[in-house]
């Protein structure tokens, strides 16, 4: 059965820290996609990266980078240099592929506070 | 391209009233899915489609239906609406890669 835990309900940090949002997930398939998505306060839910269970490489995109390691079954997420903008919720997510379609679980997500 | 559309964006329903949210994608994406968010929690996976004529059940089924009878509608139908139905509903569609959401529906039952 799929799962995802975040285990930080809320972080507080000040501008221009680092932060790192922990996602745990568990499956059984082989072949499953993980997602983080950001959801600011207006509500809607914004694309931040995929990463397929082949595919352990680390990536960088500006501030945002993400550590996914199949051995803990953890897909972590790092912003350096926080800004105040960055206050949303985070959610981190599993999809596997069955007869029914690309079934996604999400994790309850992470809300962030970065003060100025 | 207008992405993922959901109407309504507000709906406010007595116990027991049946509706249905509509849910629409114009990307021609085989994947599309129904969620409820509630207050302060993640996205919970209400029923999901692989194509016209397949759906399946998500996490939380019961109360809700659907059909898919074409590559880009989706709708979600509540039966006999109930206070615990009073969420926020998203619908999603993917190629297989990224999720593309709607803007979702807010719904209160009474």
């Amino acid at each position: 059965a799929q799962k995802v835990t975040q285990a930080q309900t809320e972080i507080s940090v000040v501008e221009k820290e680092d932060v790192t949002l922990d996602c745990v997930y568990e499956t059984r398939d082989t072949t499953y996609y993980l997602f983080w998505y950001k959801q600011p306060p207006s509500g809607e839910l914004v694309f931040l990266i995929r990463r397929n269970s082949f595919d352990e490489q680390n990536e960088i995109s500006g501030r945002y980078s993400w550590n996914f390691q199949k051995s803990t079954s953890s897909f972590n997420f790092t912003i350096t240099a926080s800004q105040v903008v960055d206050s949303a919720v985070y959610f981190c997510a599993l999809s596997e592929v069955d007869t029914g379609g690309f079934k996604t679980i999400f994790g309850a997500g992470t809300r962030l506070f970065v003060k100025a | 391209n207008a992405g993922v559309t959901q109407t309504p964006k507000f709906q406010v329903l007595k116990t027991g009233q049946s509706m249905t949210l509509q849910c629409a994608q114009d990307m021609n994406h085989e994947y599309m899915s129904w969620y409820r968010q509630d207050p302060g929690m993640g996205l919970r996976l209400i029923h999901y489609s692989v194509g016209a004529g397949i759906t399946d059940q998500g996490e939380v089924p019961n109360g809700y239906n659907v059909s898919r009878s074409t590559t880009e509608d989706f709708p979600l139908r509540l039966l006999s609406a109930a206070p615990s139905q009073t969420s926020v509903y998203f619908c999603a569609s993917s190629s297989g890669n990224e999720q593309f959401f709607g803007p979702g529906t807010r719904l209160t039952v009474l």
